[in-house]
């Protein structure tokens, strides 16, 4: 099952904060977060993995809650160029680490 | 680092004709993957190779879909009598480790008419 991603959309002025989350009704090994603009490839972001173990951008932070099964993006004094779909994908051994990805958050920053 | 690369990047065929795409992975990752992406959604797995091997594949991958990775460098994704349903984009990427991120390439965008 995928996870679930909230909000469905979002629109922002420059500058303005905002947070996606996502969860998953399975224990969580470890959560990916990607952009992805309109025709173009996503690109990674974030990973976090069980343990507190993250690697990403340093203008992005996320937080990954293993007892409650959810992650968040935070995304802080935002830019024009983030605007696009985010996607989170989570992972297990099991599956061989492919991520299986939520339906995404479409972002819109305005001037 | 060059990034993950596909080829071609569109195709357009015709219902019922075999279709091939090609993936080149960044050179010293050892996982590589491929998804399906529809408008709309998400990318979906299909595939994915440790090396040469193939370790997993996903209900999604029907019978007419076959992947290769010979050598472990390079893998291939074949469709064979493409449905109108097979229109997706298909993406690629690679990752060092299980755990590494992956790190997708500009995918090929497949049309049947």
């Amino acid at each position: 099952q995928q996870p679930v991603q909230s909000p469905q959309a979002v629109i922002l002025r420059e500058g303005e904060d905002a947070v996606i989350n996502c969860s998953s009704s399975k224990a969580l090994y470890s959560v990916h977060w990607y952009r992805q603009k309109h025709g173009e490839a996503p690109v990674f972001l974030m990973i976090l993995l069980k343990g507190g173990e993250q690697k990403g951008h340093e203008k992005i932070s996320a937080s990954f809650n293993e007892k409650k099964q959810q992650s968040s993006l935070y995304l802080t004094a935002s830019q024009l160029s983030y605007s696009g779909t985010y996607f989170c994908g989570t992972a297990t051994p099991n599956s061989g680490y492919a991520l299986n990805f939520g339906k995404g958050t479409s972002l819109l920053v305005t001037p | 680092d060059t990034g993950v690369s596909q080829d071609p990047r569109h195709k357009i065929t015709k219902r019922g004709q075999n279709v091939t795409f090609r993936c080149d992975p960044i050179s010293e990752h050892n996982r590589l993957y491929w998804y399906r992406q529809t408008l709309g959604q998400g990318p979906e797995f299909l595939t994915y190779f440790q090396n040469e091997a193939q370790l997993e594949k996903s209900r999604l991958l029907s019978d007419r879909f076959s992947a290769e990775r010979p050598k472990g460098s390079f893998s291939t994704l074949e469709i064979q009598r493409t449905e109108q349903g097979d229109s997706a984009m298909y993406l690629c990427a690679s990752s060092k480790t299980g755990q590494s991120e992956q790190y997708f390439g500009p995918g090929t965008r497949l049309t049947v008419t």
